[in-house]
């Protein structure tokens, strides 16, 4: 079965200061990941993807994450947290012939002026 | 200009009552999706259609009934709601036929609704 994991329910950071948001999978078959941001009272955002090459994948809003196909993780970092990135960050990976998204439990990400 | 709206934002409703929300999208996307965010955040698909048919429907009680007149609305009904029922229901869309790996999912902002 495929699954998603967010180990850390909340991360707080300091603003200026660089974040992850920690995401581990597992699928069988080629993974394809996902990243989305939930503000307050608002349905998801897509912020980024892998599917395929350069793991390094850089995305919306400064963001950018790092597959590692051996610890089988896609965690999401930014360089210099703002404190309006402060939300909701699901992880998601595709699972079956049609587009079913399997999204993780979701890591709220407070950042702290 | 909103690209995918639900109608209404909240829903407060007594339990054994039907209700039903409604999903547009003006994005000239070819499948849209229905998921239910639980309390604790969780995010769960329960339908997709793709050009009015139904491709995707999870195991849901079949008191969830979505409904699809054409490719730009997909509305939930709801027999006989439950207390459980209470949640955030996302409408999203995607273009294609959803079968595409890269394709990325475009939400509306959730309905809130509550069973009492």
């Amino acid at each position: 079965a495929q699954s998603v994991a967010q180990p850390e329910d909340q991360v707080n950071v300091a603003e200026g200061n660089p974040l992850t948001v920690k995401c581990t999978y597992s699928v069988s078959g080629n993974p394809y990941l996902f990243w989305y941001v939930q503000y307050p009272n608002r349905g998801l955002q897509f912020l980024l993807k892998y599917i395929t090459g350069d793991n390094l994948v850089k995305g919306s809003y400064g963001f950018e994450a790092e597959f590692n196909k051996s610890q089988t993780s896609f965690h999401l970092k930014k360089p210099s947290a703002l404190v309006s990135d402060s939300a909701l960050y699901f992880c998601a990976v595709k699972s079956g012939g049609y587009n079913k998204l399997i999204f993780g439990a979701g890591t709220r990400l407070a950042v702290h002026p | 200009d909103t690209a995918v709206s639900q109608t209404p934002k909240y829903l407060v409703t007594q339990m054994g009552n039907d209700k039903s929300i409604k999903c547009e999208q003006n994005l000239g996307h070819d499948t849209m999706y229905w998921y239910k965010q639980d309390s604790k955040k969780f995010l769960k698909i329960m339908f997709s259609y793709n050009n009015k048919e139904l491709i995707i429907n999870e195991t849901v009680p079949n008191r969830f009934s979505p409904k699809s007149p054409d490719k730009a609305h997909l509305n939930l009904h709801i027999n006989s709601l439950e207390l459980g029922d209470s949640a955030v229901y996302f409408c999203a869309s995607s273009l294609g036929t959803g079968r595409a790996i890269n394709e990325k999912l475009f939400f509306g902002s959730g309905t809130q609704l509550s069973v009492l």
